[in-house]
């Protein structure tokens, strides 16, 4: 049910930046500053690395970066590292009464 | 340091109940929502529901007349139960602690297979 588009991949070398899309609509990522970023390494929990569109939490590296421009919301890491390659997903607050809505999630590929 | 720790049994038959404990070691339940979140590779992930200590609940509206998420605060834990589960029901599942704008604390994940 993933209502959030994201890219399927991203790639890029090292010390590049790079910038995963996350488009909803006026419902959801338009309307809500409820947007967060989430890094899954395979077989592991999620990590979360951005809320509240733009915030980091206590101990992600400022190498993330979270934006917001109409109905679609972007995560970028800069100075890409080996350890960045993992899948990322965004979530959001939506009006709608399943309460939050899942990007598909992109994986990350450092060349 | 707040973790979350699952545990539940991997591997059922269609029909049977699916049930979940996701402990809470570190930290208190007060002031926060406690998701159930799934996930597949097919369907990516999907949100099962929420519930706070006060007692608000939240649950998608897709599973909601199968599901049943509880807190138990003498043993800082939640669980879900999903009954009559089918093959569609195989995923991952994960446990978080949340609020509408994020999932900042999340268990390790447990798979669960429905299979005859």
């Amino acid at each position: 049910q993933s209502a959030l588009t994201q890219p399927a991949s991203v790639s890029g070398s090292p010390g590049q930046s790079i910038t995963i899309s996350c488009t909803g609509t006026s419902s959801d990522v338009g309307n809500y500053d409820y947007v967060s970023w989430y890094q899954q390494h395979p077989g592991k929990a999620p990590k979360l690395m951005i809320y509240d569109v733009s915030n980091r939490p206590s101990g992600v590296s400022n190498r993330f970066s979270g934006s917001k421009s109409g109905n679609t919301a972007s995560l970028t890491i800069s100075g890409l590292q080996a350890e960045d390659e993992a899948d990322y997903f965004c979530i959001s607050y939506t009006s709608s009464n399943t309460r939050y809505v899942f990007g598909s999630g992109t994986t990350v590929t450092v060349l | 340091q707040v973790h979350l720790q699952q545990w539940g049994a991997g591997l059922l038959k269609p029909s049977e109940t699916l049930s979940l404990t996701c402990g809470v070691f570190g930290g208190s339940l007060s002031g926060y929502y406690w998701s159930w979140i799934r996930q597949t590779p097919g369907k990516g992930l999907e949100w099962i529901g929420e519930i706070k200590v006060s007692g608000s609940s939240n649950y998608n509206p897709s599973l909601k007349t199968r599901i049943s998420i509880l807190l138990d605060t003498s043993k800082n834990q939640v669980s879900l139960d999903l009954s009559s589960v089918t093959a569609a029901d195989t995923a991952l599942y994960f446990c978080s602690r949340g609020s509408p704008n994020a999932s900042d604390i999340w268990g390790q994940g447990t798979l669960v297979t429905v299979s005859s």
